[in-house]
C-alpha cells in the first residue's frame, strides 16, 4: 500500500510556467516532508521541506504548500527553466521512527524552452 | 568530501548468483539505509542502520541482508538473485539524533543491477 500518493506521473511546462506536483499520505503520525529532486543517473537530492506546523515554505523559486486537514502538500516551481527538468519525489516520516521516509511514485517534469 | 560512494555502477547477474553492493560515507553520519527504485514504485526502504552492529528491516527486506562494521560503511547483499531483484539501488546517509528527529539523507548515484 502506498503510504504518499503523488501526482501527476508526469508533466510538460513551458519555459516560465509553474509547475505543480501534488501529494496526499494518510498517516496522520507524519510529521515531515521534504521533496527530493532527481537528475537521470543521479541520486535523490534534498530540495525543500516542510514541518506540519507552518502552511507554507519557500525556498528561491520553490515553494511547499501543506494542508494538515486535507492531509495534501504541494511542490511549485516558479518560473520554470530548462534546468528543473527532472523527477520529483515527495515523501513523508514521523518523528516516531526518525529518518524512515516513505516515497510517492515520482513526477517527471520536463521543461520546455 | 566524497559524500555516499556506490560500486559497482552497473551490474548483470544470473538468477541464483550472489553479490554485494558497496556503500562508503565519509560524512561521519551515524544513519544509513538501501533503497530500491522502481518504475511506478518511488524508493522503498530495504534496510537501515543507526550505527555499527545495529541493523534492521525496511518495507523490502526479503531477498537482502545487510551488516555493518564501521561507520563508514554499509554494503548490501543479495543471497540468490532473482529476476525481481532487477532494480535501482540508492544507498543513503544521514545524521542520527535519535527517534525524535528527522535529518537529511544524502544519496549515493546508484547501482543498476539486471538478474537475467
Amino acid at each position: 500500500q502506498q503510504q504518499v500518493k503523488q501526482s501527476p506521473q508526469s508533466l510538460i511546462v513551458q519555459k516560465g510556467g509553474i509547475p505543480i506536483i501534488n501529494c496526499a499520505y494518510e498517516n496522520t503520525a507524519f510529521d515531515y516532508f521534504p521533496w527530493y529532486q532527481q537528475f537521470p543517473g543521479k541520486g535523490p537530492a534534498l530540495l525543500i521541506a516542510i514541518r506540519p506546523d507552518v502552511s507554507e515554505k519557500k525556498e528561491g523559486r520553490f515553494t511547499i504548500s501543506f494542508n494538515k486537514s486535507a492531509k495534501q502538500f504541494s511542490l511549485h516551481i516558479m518560473d520554470s527553466q530548462p534546468g528543473d527538468s527532472a523527477t520529483y519525489f515527495c515523501a513523508a516520516s514521523s518523528t516516531n521512527t526518525g529518518n524512515q521516509f516513505y516515497f510517492g511514485t515520482g513526477t517527471s517534469l520536463t521543461v520546455i524552452p | 568530501n566524497a559524500g555516499v560512494t556506490q560500486t559497482p555502477k552497473f551490474q548483470v547477474l544470473k538468477t541464483g548468483q550472489s553479490m554485494t553492493l558497496q556503500c562508503a560515507q565519509d560524512m561521519n553520519h551515524e544513519y544509513m539505509s538501501w533503497y530500491r527504485q522502481d518504475p511506478g514504485m518511488g524508493l522503498r526502504l530495504i534496510h537501515y542502520s543507526v550505527g555499527a552492529g545495529i541493523t534492521d528491516q525496511g518495507e523490502v527486506p526479503n531477498g537482502y541482508n545487510v551488516s555493518r562494521s564501521t561507520t563508514e560503511d554499509f554494503p548490501l547483499r543479495l543471497l540468490s538473485a532473482a529476476p525481481s531483484q532487477t532494480s535501482v539501488y540508492f544507498c543513503a546517509s544521514s545524521r542520527w539524533g535519535g527517534r525524535k528527529i528527522n535529518t537529511e539523507a544524502f544519496f549515493g548515484q546508484g547501482t543498476r543491477l539486471t538478474v537475467v
